[in-house]
Parts: C-alpha cells; sequence; structure tokens
C-alpha cells in the first residue's frame, strides 16, 4: 500500500506551458513533506520543505502548496531546463521521524 | 553540489568481490544515510547513522555492511552481492536526524554482473 502518491508518473510540456504535479499521501503525524529535483545519473536536489497545511513556498519558476493530504508543484512557464524527475517525500510520526519517498514525476519540457 | 561526495561515481564489480563505497559530507551534519534507488521504485532507506551511531537498519541483507568512523564519513562495504543489488546508492546527510532536510550525494551507479 502506497503512503506517498505522485502523479503524472510522467508529463510532457510544451516550453511556457504552465502546470502542476501532486503528492498526495495517507501517513498520519505529519512532520513534514519535501521536494527535490533529480536529473538523470545524479543525486536528489533539495528544493522545499513545507510544514503545515495552508504553507506556500517559491523558488524561481517553482510553487510548492501543501494541504492536509496532499502537496502540488506548480510549474509557471517552465523552461527546458526543468526537465527532470521531481520527487515528493513525507515524513512522519515517532521522535526520530520516518521518511518515505514517492515513485517521482518525470517531467519532460520541449523547447 | 559538493556538500556531499560519493566515490567511486561508477562501480561494476562480480559476484564474488568484495567493494566499499565512500561518502563524506562537508556540511558539518551529525546524520548521515544510505539509500537504494531501483528503476520505477521508489528511494529504500537502508541505513541511518547519528552521531556514529546506527540507529535504522531497514531489514537489509547482511551483504551491506555500513560503517561510520566520524560523524564527516560513511561507508557501505559490499560482499558477495546479487544482479538484483545492482542500483543508484546514494548518500545523504542532515543536521540532525530524519526530522531535517537531507542532502544527497551524486549517487554510485553500482552493476553486479
Amino acid at each position: 500500500e502506497d503512503q506517498v502518491t505522485q502523479s503524472p508518473e510522467a508529463l510532457r510540456l510544451q516550453e511556457g506551458e504552465s502546470s502542476s504535479l501532486n503528492c498526495s499521501y495517507t501517513v498520519s503525524g505529519l512532520r513534514g513533506l519535501f521536494w527535490y529535483r533529480q536529473d538523470p545519473g545524479k543525486g536528489p536536489e533539495f528544493l522545499f520543505t513545507l510544514y503545515s497545511a495552508g504553507e506556500e513556498k517559491e523558488k524561481e519558476r517553482l510553487k510548492a502548496t501543501l494541504t492536509k493530504k496532499e502537496s502540488f508543484l506548480h510549474i509557471t512557464a517552465p523552461k527546458p531546463e526543468d526537465s527532470a524527475t521531481y520527487l515528493c517525500a513525507v515524513n512522519y510520526g515517532g521522535s526520530q521521524g520516518n521518511l518515505i519517498f514517492g515513485k517521482g514525476t518525470k517531467l519532460s519540457v520541449k523547447p | 553540489e559538493t556538500g556531499v561526495t560519493q566515490t567511486p561515481r561508477h562501480l561494476v564489480m562480480g559476484m564474488t568481490n568484495k567493494k566499499s563505497l565512500k561518502c563524506e559530507q562537508h556540511l558539518g551534519h551529525n546524520a548521515m544515510y544510505w539509500y537504494k534507488q531501483s528503476a520505477k521504485k521508489p528511494l529504500e532507506l537502508m541505513f541511518v547513522y547519528s552521531l556514529e551511531e546506527r540507529v535504522e537498519n531497514n531489514s537489509v541483507p547482511s551483504r551491506f555492511s555500513p560503517e561510520c568512523p566520524n560523524s564527516s564519513h560513511l561507508f557501505l562495504h559490499l560482499h558477495t552481492l546479487q544482479p538484483e543489488d545492482s542500483a543508484l546508492y546514494l548518500c545523504a546527510s542532515s543536521r540532525t536526524g530524519q526530522l531535517d532536510t537531507q542532502y544527497f550525494g551524486p549517487g554510485t551507479r553500482l552493476t553486479v554482473l
């Protein structure tokens, strides 16, 4: 049973075509939600951390939002260099926390 | 980008070989992690070290053996691996524990023949 589900699995956009990626979670006791970007053959690069419903964070063309059951990564007017796999991770429960990752959304932006 | 380094970046080994992966973090963090990333699967947490003590071992086969000599260095010793162990092995670090943001290295692409 998936506790962190990302959708879609893959997304193709034209340059300038805005869209959103989804990360839904079913864990209880959310301690934090993380977004990472991963380029082929490289390690994940940290983008954002969100801690509570209603929180939003922005960085260049990316904006992350959080509700009680899901997070969205909005991409405004994407460029080809935004092409990557975007990973969502959820930290929940316990004093030490438990971090689990989704499978990711592979984004391709065509010029 | 250079906060967490991993060597080697690529490794090909036979099933009877013994090899080690190395990770070094330059961020002054106190927690380090090993993850396995296979195609079409989420990142799988293998080991967690906090202040050089192993705090988590997620049912990883004994053919994987971690070592954390100090808070800046982490090793993963490999022996008698199986072809299904071929994957990208990622090291990460965070300031204290899993509640903090983790920063990843570039990974070691391991192929077991």
